[in-house]
């Protein structure tokens, strides 16, 4: 099946501070979906982003599917953005999304 | 509903007895998953609906854990016999479509089992 690695798998900013993270998968994919995990365990979505580029204000994402990788960027980082960063490609049925390890990001003040 | 609601929030019983998790989806969404998230597992799929039949059971990690979905909305997730290592989050997302559209989730139901 699909494999979905993460990296860095664990990163530490100060307030401000830009970051890029990235996602490996194995196989082509027609659904990449980019989660924050707060906190309080809330999946929240940030980017459905099979192809292409989008930005939703500080955070942007990139997917290059030829390449078979997507990059979540976060600007100007805040206190607010701390949590775990997943991506999750679906299988080739298109059945189930499958999830990496995530990156656990700390943003301290 | 606006969301994905899900139904306990957390619940705490013995081991051996049955747990019946539910799941209402976004409405008018005919796709509904379940996934689990435990902390040596990360998250993982369990079950995939397409209205009421459920065509992708293979994430299910035994016969004790069983779905079924009703009116094409609401979902049960049933644990028979509940194990110490069935403790997890359960976690149910619905969509619109099966290809090509977003996973949307709810807040989850945290299971200890004791």
């Amino acid at each position: 099946g699909i494999q979905v690695e993460q990296s860095p798998p664990d990163l530490i900013l100060q307030e401000g501070a830009n970051s890029t993270l990235r996602c490996n998968f194995s196989d082509s994919v027609n659904n990449l979906q980019w989660f924050h995990q707060n906190p309080w365990g809330q999946l929240i979505n940030l980017f459905y982003i099979p192809s292409g580029t989008k930005q939703n204000g500080r955070l942007s994402a990139t997917t290059v599917a030829t390449e078979r990788y997507s990059l979540l960027y976060i600007s100007s980082s805040q206190t607010t953005d701390s949590g775990v960063y997943f991506c999750a490609v679906a299988n080739q049925a298109g059945t189930a999304l499958i999830f990496g390890k995530g990156t656990t990001l700390s943003v301290s003040s | 509903g606006a969301g994905v609601s899900q139904s306990p929030s957390n619940k705490v019983t013995e081991k051996g007895k049955d747990v019946e998790l539910r799941c209402d989806p976004i409405s008018g969404h005919t796709a509904l998953y379940w996934y689990r998230q435990s902390l040596g597992q990360g998250l993982e799929f369990l079950i995939y609906f397409q209205g009421n039949s459920a065509p992708d059971k293979s994430g299910l990690p035994s016969d004790r854990f069983s779905a079924e979905r009703t009116g094409g909305s609401v979902s049960t997730l049933t644990i028979q016999r509940t194990q110490q290592e069935d403790s997890a989050v359960y976690l149910c997302a619905s969509s619109s479509l099966v290809f090509n559209q977003p996973q949307h989730f709810g807040d989850g139901t945290r299971l200890s089992i004791l």
